[in-house]
């Protein structure tokens, strides 16, 4: 089974600036799918950005941009520029896919929190 | 992306009390999904709902519990049975998409179990 770990349960980040959380995972399989979804005081889970397993290249979302380590089974998630309106936490998923049923398996999640 | 909403955002109910949640998605998908977050916690999926086929339920998970109907490719209903307090969560149904395998939720619906 897949199992899904981050390590900082809350960061903070003044607004402007930069901020990285962190995922790591642990897989056997080769083919897969992660992705970051945010989930602000509303509720409404919003998905950030995607990465395939396949993909060398490093996803890329306006201010949101991930750090895929295939081998270390990194998955990180850098956002710049940091806006009030990011505050919410955020969960580090993965995804096996499958014909019938590609199910996420999520992370602890992260409280991130921006200020002024 | 897929436009889901649900019924109803929140309520609160009574142990021993049933609960039956709606999940409407604008679009037709073949697989819907039933996750749970409970208070502080991450999400767990509950079951994955095929149009046409009996729910597939994580470990777990019941069907006894959690009777999910599946009655067309847009729709499905999740009920919480014989609640108790740890029931106490907030319920998300999602859907996939079947190229890009993003999934995207509901609002949720808010349970307060007393």
């Amino acid at each position: 089974a897949q199992t899904v770990t981050q390590s900082q349960p809350e960061m903070s980040v003044q607004e402007a600036e930069t901020v990285t959380l962190s995922c790591t995972y642990d897989t056997s399989e080769n083919n897969y799918y992660l992705f970051w979804y945010k989930q602000p005081p509303s509720r409404q889970m919003i998905l950030v950005i995607r990465q395939e397993a396949y993909k060398q290249q490093n996803a890329t979302e306006n201010r949101f941009s991930v750090n895929f380590q295939k081998a270390a089974k990194s998955f990180s998630l850098k956002i710049s520029d940091s806006q009030l309106g990011d505050t919410a936490m955020y969960f580090c998923a993965f995804m096996k896919p499958t014909g019938t049923a590609s199910k996420l398996t999520f992370g602890t999640g992260t409280r991130l929190q921006v200020t002024l | 992306s897929a436009v889901i909403s649900q019924k109803p955002s929140r309520d609160i109910c009574q142990r021993g009390t049933s609960l039956t949640i709606q999940c409407q998605v604008d679009s037709q998908v073949t697989m819907m999904f039933w996750y749970r977050q409970q208070p502080g916690q991450s999400l767990t999926l509950i079951a994955t709902a095929n149009q046409g086929s009996e729910a597939t339920y994580e470990s777990g998970f019941v069907i006894d519990k959690f009777p999910i109907s599946r009655p067309n490719l847009t729709f499905s209903t999740l009920t919480v049975s014989n609640m108790s307090p740890e029931d106490s969560s907030i319920y998300l149904c999602s859907v996939s998409d079947r190229l890009s395998y993003e999934q995207y939720f509901g609002p949720g619906t808010r349970l307060t179990v007393t």
